[in-house]
């Protein structure tokens, strides 16, 4: 039973465009989320996070929004770059417990 | 610059054959995770120590053991590996405070089982 889904797989956009990556959950008792992002050979790594206090959380070219009602964020990232292709992962917790992450979503930024 | 580093970062082991991977982190942080992931998969968290607390998920076959001999270091170990458990073994770690942290991640040991 996925908690976390990422229903693409994979996204394509064009250099300069928006990327918009998406995330659903099951879980109402989720109170925070974040997205990671992982190069081929590396581990993931942090790019933004987002509490369920709030509904928008921006952070230079990434954006992130969460809306309770539908259990669903999504991640923006304007304007895209080749540099950003990679999988990206949603993860959500509950406080004091652990993560659960999505499947990710691979990301291609063409030139 | 402060990390954690998984050593080897590719693996082989035969069948059977006992195989530990390790995990160090320069961040002190007091917790620390093993999250198994497939290809195309979420990582799936095996089991993680809080300070020497060790919590074990409940899914996590008894296969996979593991030890933190101290903070800075922890320790992968399968015992018998079969050929499902063919996979990339992250390490994370993070502080445990009053919020929400996030978990700074290994670089994955990619485990080949032949």
């Amino acid at each position: 039973d996925q908690q976390v889904k990422q229903n693409s797989p994979s996204l394509s956009v064009q250099e300069g465009r928006i990327s918009i990556l998406n995330c659903d959950y099951t879980n109402s008792m989720f109170d925070y989320f974040l997205w990671y992002k992982k190069y081929p050979a590396e581990g993931p790594t942090f790019l933004i996070s987002i509490s369920s206090i709030k509904d928008k959380n921006e952070d230079g070219r990434f954006t992130v929004f969460l809306n309770k009602s539908a259990k669903h964020l999504s991640l923006h990232i304007v304007p895209s770059q080749p540099g950003d292709s990679a999988v990206y992962f949603c993860a959500a917790l509950t406080y004091g417990q652990n993560f659960v992450f999505g499947p990710g979503t691979r990301l291609s930024v063409l030139p | 610059d402060a990390m954690v580093i998984q050593n080897p970062r590719y693996q082989v082991t035969q069948f059977g054959k006992p195989v530990t991977l390790s995990c160090s982190q320069t961040l002190n942080h007091n917790v620390m995770y093993w999250y198994q992931q497939k290809s195309s998969q979420a990582p799936k968290l095996l089991f993680h120590y809080y300070d020497k607390d060790f919590n074990n998920e409940a899914d996590t076959p008894d296969n996979f053991q593991s030890r933190r001999p101290n903070t800075s270091f922890c320790f992968l170990d399968i015992r018998s590996p079969g050929l499902g458990d063919a996979a990339m073994y992250l390490c994370a770690t993070s502080t445990a405070g009053t919020g929400a942290n996030e978990q700074f991640f290994g670089p994955g040991t990619r485990l080949t089982v032949l």
